[in-house]
């Protein structure tokens, strides 16, 4: 099985900060990896496809780079509306597996 | 516009069945692979089980293989979910979601709730 290493587990950042977060994939799944953001109560939604496209309708402000075993999700000027939870997804092969999550909450 | 609405929640005893569905619309079924993802109270996200798109292939988490079976009826559009001997690990939210090692198109339904408990 492939196990996603996701960090860190949460952090508090203000407005406008830069905020990175790392997905480390215990074997290469090529680009087959996707960002997902969940605010309490809600549905997963997805942010970033193919570990660097930016899925119709999410802020710029958001960005996904990586391939292989390493990836990072980062927004750029955190706003107040991206306090949530961030998980990632690889799909290259089953069990299809998540991260386990990031929460960003304010400073 | 793609739509996924799962049904069939519930509460249950430990040891009981339910069957989940999921009505999908807006595409064609039996041209893609699905997934049941569910997710705990305040836990992330786990996969539970996928189905090709003609249902001759199934794939289960560890976690649910031999007591849950995933098929589908492409003629109704809709995906299923048969949960059997249910714990209470197993309480969570329910997805169907369009996913597979295929492919990620992002779509997930609203959910539905399974509580296990005595």
């Amino acid at each position: 099985d492939i196990q996603m290493t996701q960090s860190p587990s949460s952090l508090s950042a203000s407005v406008g900060d830069r905020v990175t977060i790392t997905c480390r994939a215990s074997q290469g799944i090529k680009n087959n990896l996707g960002w997902y953001q969940q605010k309490p109560g809600k549905v997963p939604k997805r942010l970033i496809f193919g570990a660097s496209n930016l899925q119709s309708g999410v802020p710029s402000r958001f960005s996904g780079s990586g391939s292989g075993t390493d990836f990072t999700l980062t927004i750029s000027s955190l706003q107040p509306e991206d306090f949530a939870t961030y998980y990632c997804l690889q799909h290259n092969a089953y069990p299809l597996t998540f991260g386990g999550g990031t929460w960003v909450d304010i400073k | 516009e793609v739509q996924l609405l799962e049904s069939g929640g519930g509460f249950v005893q430990p040891g009981g069945s339910l069957r989940l569905s999921c009505a999908a619309s807006g595409f064609i079924l039996r041209n893609y692979d699905m997934s049941w993802v569910r997710q705990a109270p305040g836990k992330g996200p786990e996969w539970v089980s996928a189905s090709g798109g003609s249902g001759d292939s199934q794939d289960y988490a560890d976690s649910v293989k031999g007591r849950f079976t995933i098929s589908r009826d492409n003629s109704k559009n809709t995906l299923y979910l048969q949960m059997n001997s249910l714990r209470a690990e197993d309480t969570a939210v329910y997805y169907c979601v369009k996913l597979s090692k295929y492919g990620d198109s992002g779509y997930w339904g609203q959910g539905t709730l399974v509580t296990v408990s005595s």
